[in-house]
């Protein structure tokens, strides 16, 4: 989905590094997301926001941590990168209904590879 | 807890053929539910949402979902299976504050 924009889209890095991801919106959602993606686990959550002054703890959020920028910019960070957190990572952004439940629209991905 | 099963990690099928993705899900009150489908090196993309009225739901690239509450699943169907159909699917189920995916399953078509 181009209106969700991740970069960069690769990223081989070692053991220790800072690293961030970065996500830009231009669907003017104001719910966006951090999930990573790991083989035979589905997607999981990391993070959530649902405005510009709101952030929250999804399921694995150890070893993360999130800022929100602007309603449109959702930037991912690991502090200090580990082996275990080799991964596909995934935006995703929604709008808010009545039900808050409107469907999200993800990036197309970042690939982290820790080494 | 809220949880959606997916209990076909792998299904193959001919093309031409009619498929169904199977998806169990546990949620304490009325479900919101939705399929994905992820083709290689992209992110995922809705095929369908269901949210409330009617149990069969239509959506994109010729995928329909039918809801059946009392056995808590939301199975996708497509009556003919396409090479282009190749990807991975996954059921999700939406909470009003989070979404809850399942592990997916994989689709292989062959000709």
């Amino acid at each position: 989905d181009a209106d969700v924009t991740q970069t960069p889209r690769n990223r081989i890095t070692k053991t220790g590094k800072r690293i961030m991801l970065e996500c830009s919106q231009t669907k003017g959602h104001d719910r966006m997301y951090w999930y990573r993606q790991d083989p035979g686990l589905g997607l999981r959550l990391i993070y959530y926001s649902f405005d510009v002054k709101d952030i929250n703890k999804g399921e694995i959020s150890d070893g993360y941590s999130v800022s929100r920028q602007a309603q449109a910019k959702f930037s991912l960070s690991l502090e200090s990168a580990i082996p275990n957190q080799t991964a596909l990572y995934f935006c995703a952004t929604s709008a808010q209904g009545l039900s808050g439940n409107q469907p999200q629209h993800f990036g197309d991905g970042t690939r982290l590879s820790i080494l | 807890a809220q949880s959606v099963t997916q209990p076909d990690i792998h299904i193959t099928v001919s093309e031409g053929a009619s498929l169904e993705l199977r998806c169990n899900y546990s949620y304490g009150a009325t479900p919101y539910l939705f399929w994905y489908v992820q083709s290689p090196g992209q992110g995922l993309q809705l095929l369908l949402k269901y949210f409330s009225g009617d149990t069969l739901v239509q959506g994109i690239k010729g995928f329909e979902a039918e809801f059946k509450r009392s056995q808590s699943s939301f199975n996708l169907r497509k009556p003919s299976v396409h090479w282009s159909d190749a990807a991975e699917y996954f059921c999700a189920v939406g909470t009003g504050n989070q979404f809850y995916f399942g592990t997916g399953t994989s689709l292989t078509v062959i000709p």
